[in-house]
């Protein structure tokens, strides 16, 4: 059983495209995040969320948004992509206060 | 924000040879691991560690959190243990933040 599941695993679409990016997690946790992965390796946050509850919200643009139905899934909506968009995106949980974070296989997204 | 920096930003390995990493933050912390990204882009968590010292197998870590600083030792390194090293923390509200890593090239 997979402990964080991404999916797609690749997503290759056009500027201008809305896409979404779903999340589950099945360990029971409490918090998911949100990372951005830059073809530098740089992990960025973007956001974190507790029990469906947005807690963190780094300077992102409102173009994305993020949807969690209930504390096992945390989906990403991304309106209007640009070519910038383009990197590797990560989903993780973890129990409440961070501890041992586990991350999904990751998200290669291509905007062209 | 707390920063979290470390080094070296690349280090190349004979294989056998041992390796100490570093992670250094700028503030006091809740929480901190070490996680590994696989030549393939998989995050492995490989320690929590918030204090003190734990090993698992040929790596060991220590977090001197009074001082602001982890370390990382790979022994005997291994072709398959490289990789990116990532350090993150979290002050204490969900706020994980990542170092920007230690290339790891381990050559047979």
């Amino acid at each position: 059983d997979t402990a964080v599941s991404q999916t797609p695993k690749y997503l290759v679409t056009q500027m201008g495209n809305d896409k979404s990016i779903k999340c589950e997690q099945n360990l029971g946790h409490d918090t998911m995040y949100w990372y951005k992965q830059d073809s530098k390796k740089f992990l960025k946050i973007m956001f974190s969320y507790n029990n469906k509850e947005l807690i963190i919200n780094e300077t992102v643009p409102n173009r994305f948004s993020p949807k969690s139905p209930d504390k096992a899934h945390l989906n990403l909506h991304i309106n209007s992509l640009e070519l910038g968009d383009s990197a590797v995106y990560f989903c993780a949980s973890s129990t409440i206060g961070g501890r041992r974070a586990f991350f999904g296989q990751g998200t290669r997204l291509t905007v062209v | 924000g707390i920063q979290v920096e470390q080094s070296p930003p690349d280090l190349i390995l004979q294989e056998g040879a041992n390796s100490t990493l570093r992670c250094n933050f700028s503030d006091s912390v809740n929480n901190l691991q070490w996680f590994h990204q696989n030549p393939w882009g998989q995050l492995i968590n490989l320690f929590y560690i918030p204090s003190g010292t734990k090993q698992n197998g040929r790596l060991s870590a220590t977090t001197v959190a009074t001082e602001r600083y982890s370390l990382l030792y790979i022994s005997s390194s291994q072709t398959t243990d490289s990789g990116v090293y990532f350090c993150a923390v979290d002050p204490g509200n969900n706020d994980m933040r990542f170092g920007a890593g230690t290339r790891l090239t381990v050559k047979p």
